[in-house]
């Protein structure tokens, strides 16, 4: 089956800078990564999703990237605020039902 | 709104008991998910159900059964509860039809004692 890898599993960066967080899938077959937000509290909330047709999409702050041929996609988050500090889960599909999810990584913004 | 609604926000079990976690989901969407969330490890996939009374497991699914009567409802089953399922479980929903945005509850801490 697919396995997702995540890194860092933290990361701290200042308000303001830019934040990056790297993914690998091993099922050449994948076609669809999803990236989730998780707030305290609260359930993972879908921010970005890119397809395998498509090698970088951009909404306002944040970008993902895909690099079919390595396997690995990334999210990039840039001018930071402190509201997005939370922890974040990159995931990969090769069938649009099922996702498999990487182990998450905790975003804190440094005011 | 979409909105995935579970039963508890915490529980707190005995070993040996048989638990139920509830999921309602009122978007009409055909698929629902169960995960659980442990530090570390992510989100794992226990159990998947694409329509009514139909389920399909995975990548976790000892110690667990699901049951899917009614499309908007999706419930977890622990048969005997263990101290090893201590744990956040999310619900899920999503919609072959739309984009295939999983939508989640906001979970349910269960410790077994």
């Amino acid at each position: 089956g697919e396995n997702v890898e995540q890194h860092p599993s933290t990361l701290s960066v200042q308000e303001g800078d830019s934040a990056v967080i790297k993914c690998t899938y091993s099922d050449s077959a994948s076609n669809y990564f999803p990236w989730y937000k998780q707030e305290l509290g609260k359930g993972p909330q879908l921010i970005i999703d890119i397809r395998s047709n498509v090698g970088e999409k951009k909404d306002q702050r944040i970008a993902v990237t895909l690099n079919k041929t390595a396997k690995h996609f990334s999210l990039h988050i840039t001018e930071t605020q402190p509201e997005d500090s939370a922890v974040y889960f990159c995931a990969a599909s090769s069938r649009n039902e099922k996702l498999t999810f990487g182990t998450g990584t905790r975003l804190t913004i440094i005011p | 709104d979409v909105k995935v609604t579970q039963s508890s926000r915490y529980l707190v079990k005995r070993t040996g008991e048989k638990v139920f976690l509830e999921c309602v989901q009122d978007m009409d969407h055909e698929n629902m998910f169960w995960y659980r969330q442990d530090p570390g490890l992510g989100l794992r996939l226990i159990y998947f159900s694409y329509d009514v009374k139909m389920k399909e497991k995975g990548d976790i699914p000892e110690g667990y059964s699901v049951s899917r009567e009614k499309k908007e409802r999706f419930s977890l089953i622990l048969e005997s509860a263990s101290t090893n399922q201590t744990s956040m479980y999310l619900c899920a929903s999503s919609s072959p039809k739309g984009s295939y945005e999983q939508y989640f509850g906001p979970g349910t801490r269960l410790t077994v004692t």
